[in-house]
């Protein structure tokens, strides 16, 4: 199995640039995560879908981050406009559907924000 | 609120040392997991337990779960350079198979 693949790995942009972060899941895993990892906030969740739907955006920052599953095997995450403190590692992770597995990360997507 | 607390936060030890993390929370769940961080890597998962008294065993490294007590322990006996990383504990909320709750992490540096 190749595994949650991420893409882009590394990024670099413009304050005020639209970012646009893509997550291909684990074949069969029906709920898909978004976090961010930073120093100083460490791991957070943003948003979780199972079977292709949101469950809980709370942990989304604002307005200006959204996300979407159109399909099973993929979601974007996108930050519009971004700003220097959107600079963060983003991971996106899966996990099959029955209680007590465990999540599988994806490799994130550095983003950096000038 | 629902929480998941991990200490110590930091530790620097020797190697050939024996030590602990300690994982506690708040909530009422059975299922709770352990995972790796290597600096500028991703998350790997290292063990799953799913019941009290669950111990599993990987190497130098031990977990295992108290669900009365709501503590989670990782063991690590005769530390090696190579098991520096960062540790996170995770517990699943009882009433949802989607989300875990994670504790901040230990990091563990382990020095020749």
């Amino acid at each position: 199995d190749a595994g949650v693949i991420q893409s882009p790995r590394h990024e670099v942009t413009e304050m005020g640039q639209e970012v646009t972060l893509r997550c291909k899941p684990i074949s069969g895993h029906n709920s898909l995560f978004w976090y961010r990892q930073t120093m100083m906030r460490g791991l957070e969740l943003l948003i979780y879908f199972n079977n292709n739907v949101p469950i809980d955006d709370s942990g989304m920052p604002e307005d200006r981050f959204s996300a979407k599953m159109p399909n099973a095997s993929f979601s974007t995450l996108k930050i519009q406009p971004s700003e220097p403190r959107d600079s963060a590692v983003y991971f996106c992770a899966s996990r099959p559907a029955s209680s007590g597995n465990t999540i599988y990360f994806g490799e994130g997507s550095w983003l950096t924000v000038v | 609120e629902l929480k998941v607390e991990q200490n110590p936060l930091f530790l620097s030890m020797q190697e050939g040392k024996n030590y602990t993390i300690y994982c506690n929370y708040s909530t009422t769940s059975d299922r709770l997991y352990w995972y790796r961080q290597d600096p500028g890597k991703s998350l790997e998962s290292l063990f799953v337990l799913l019941s009290n008294g669950a111990v599993k065993q990987e190497g130098r490294l031990m977990a295992s779960l108290d669900t009365k007590a709501r503590l989670s322990t990782l063991h690590i006996t005769a530390a090696v350079h190579d098991l520096s990383a960062t540790y996170f504990c995770a517990v699943d909320i009882m009433d949802s198979n989607y989300q875990l709750i994670w504790g901040a992490g230990t990091k563990l540096i382990i020095k020749p």
